[in-house]
């Protein structure tokens, strides 16, 4: 079964350097979602899409922003990194709306080590 | 969210043994409620889920309790096998605030002897 693809999987970026993630849901899956997981720590919700949409924003810095397109796939723009931001980040996604809905999945993640 | 650093809580169990893992929840409204496997250096894996109108959900080997006067969730693993080994956390939702946010507990390292 396909599953939440997610790349690159490992990214290593400089101080002030900026990163680009992507996400690439489940087909027919409309929401997607983004979480941030440092060492040892849960994972924190970031920011989530709905049919192109944002629908909630979480505890994203305003250096990062995200979009979702036209195929639903979604994409983390990460500008000035720095040191803290190094971590594993995951995405989701679900469908009917909502965390509630059907099939909520994780992909395996990027992780992002800032030197 | 507040978190405790790299301490997360442990639990060593032998192999075929019952595993028990526990979690309190903070948000009297959420309403929905799932148990997530995580694997060294690898997404969330979803085990169970329970919505709130219950207070108990069985799975193959597994079962999530619901408590909600007290806002604790429990998973029971039966017959633990060392591929269980992994850190486990609990996620709640509360689709009347925010339909699309999980919050996560804090995990539970389980180590399966074999």
């Amino acid at each position: 079964a396909a599953g939440v693809i997610q790349s690159p999987r490992h990214l290593i970026k400089e101080k002030r350097e900026t990163a680009t993630l992507k996400c690439y849901p489940i087909p027919r899956h409309d929401t997607v979602y983004w979480y941030q997981q440092g060492p040892g720590q849960d994972p924190q919700f970031l920011i989530s899409f709905y049919e192109k949409m944002q629908s909630d924003k979480g505890s994203i810095p305003d250096r990062f922003s995200a979009q979702q397109f036209s195929d639903y796939h979604s994409e983390l723009n990460m500008s000035s990194l720095e040191l803290g931001d190094s971590a594993l980040y995951f995405c989701a996604s679900s469908r009917p709306t909502g965390a509630s809905g059907y099939g909520y999945t994780f992909g395996s993640g990027t992780r992002l080590t800032v030197v | 969210g507040e978190n405790v650093g790299l301490h997360l809580p442990t639990l060593s169990v032998q192999e075929g043994d019952n595993s028990i893992i526990n979690c309190a929840y903070s948000n009297s409204a959420s309403d929905y409620f799932i148990w997530y496997k995580q694997e060294s250096g690898k997404g969330p894996q979803f085990i169970i889920d329970i919505r709130s109108n219950m207070d108990k959900r069985q799975g193959q080997r597994v079962t999530v309790l619901l408590n909600k006067t007290v806002k604790h969730l429990s998973l029971q693993i039966a017959a633990t096998q060392p591929g269980d080994s992994a850190v486990y956390f609990c996620a709640e939702n509360d689709s009347g605030g925010s339909n699309y946010k999980l919050t996560f507990g804090k995990g539970t390292l389980l180590t399966v002897n074999p």
